[in-house]
């Protein structure tokens, strides 16, 4: 079966830091781009990182540049979002995904894990 | 702020046809490929459209994509009351260089 479990949420206060994961399993993990987006309360859906199938290339959401990293390990299938200076406004679920390429659609979704950045 | 615009909401009767509009520019929906996601209550998004129109096993061909120019719509047709849920457009902007989400529409069915 196809999945992805994330994993690594929980309470943070402002400036602190995270690091969220998400494994995968059932598909060839280093065959896929992979993404992180997140929802915050009741809103929509936001774009926040992803990485190429080789790691080579990456790229953030305006907002989370130079605060957030996306890393992948294939030796564990996995992937990382290492998250500092965390702001009030990034409190939201976090959801990990793939897809075929950077512009295509995203095809396996996790369940979620949720950050909430509160003093 | 989004960069693609969608209504709020969009209803309708059991059996009915909704379409939901997606508008954005140039450097994202007019030169990149266009993916709709449904995010029902309490749930992860699910891919519900890829490639505009293009549509993954196992979702019924109820559910529709189309796009012309910087625009792009969905269309559920028979619409039943298990369609209600978020739904989103995204597309790849070249300009931002990142992934883009519409401001999602939420569909009631009546």
């Amino acid at each position: 079966e196809v999945q992805l479990v994330e994993s690594g949420g929980g309470l943070v206060q402002p400036g602190g830091s995270l690091r969220l994961s998400c494994a995968a399993s059932g598909f060839t993990f280093s065959s896929y781009w992979m993404t992180w987006v997140r929802q915050a309360p009741g809103k929509g859906l936001e774009w926040v990182a992803n990485i190429k199938e080789d790691g080579n290339e990456k790229y953030y959401v305006g907002s989370v540049k130079g605060r957030f990293t996306i890393s992948r390990d294939h030796a564990k299938n996995s992937l990382y979002l290492q998250m500092n200076s965390l702001r009030a406004e990034d409190t939201a679920v976090y959801y990990c995904a793939s897809a075929d390429c950077y512009s295509c659609g995203f095809d396996t979704w996790g369940q979620g894990t949720m950050v909430t950045v509160s003093s | 702020q989004s960069v693609l615009n969608q209504p709020p909401s969009a209803s309708g009767t059991p059996g009915q046809r909704v379409t939901i509009s997606c508008s954005g520019s140039s450097s994202n929906i007019g030169s990149n490929i266009v993916n709709w996601y449904q995010q029902l209550p309490g749930t992860a998004p699910k891919l519900l459209i890829y490639n505009d129109n293009q549509r993954p096993s196992g979702v019924p061909d109820r559910f529709s994509g189309s796009k012309s120019g910087t625009s792009a719509s969905l269309g559920i047709s028979g619409l039943q009351s298990e369609d209600e849920a978020d739904y989103y457009c995204a597309a790849w902007d070249d300009r931002l260089k990142g992934y883009v989400f519409g401001t999602g529409t939420k569909v009631t069915v009546l």
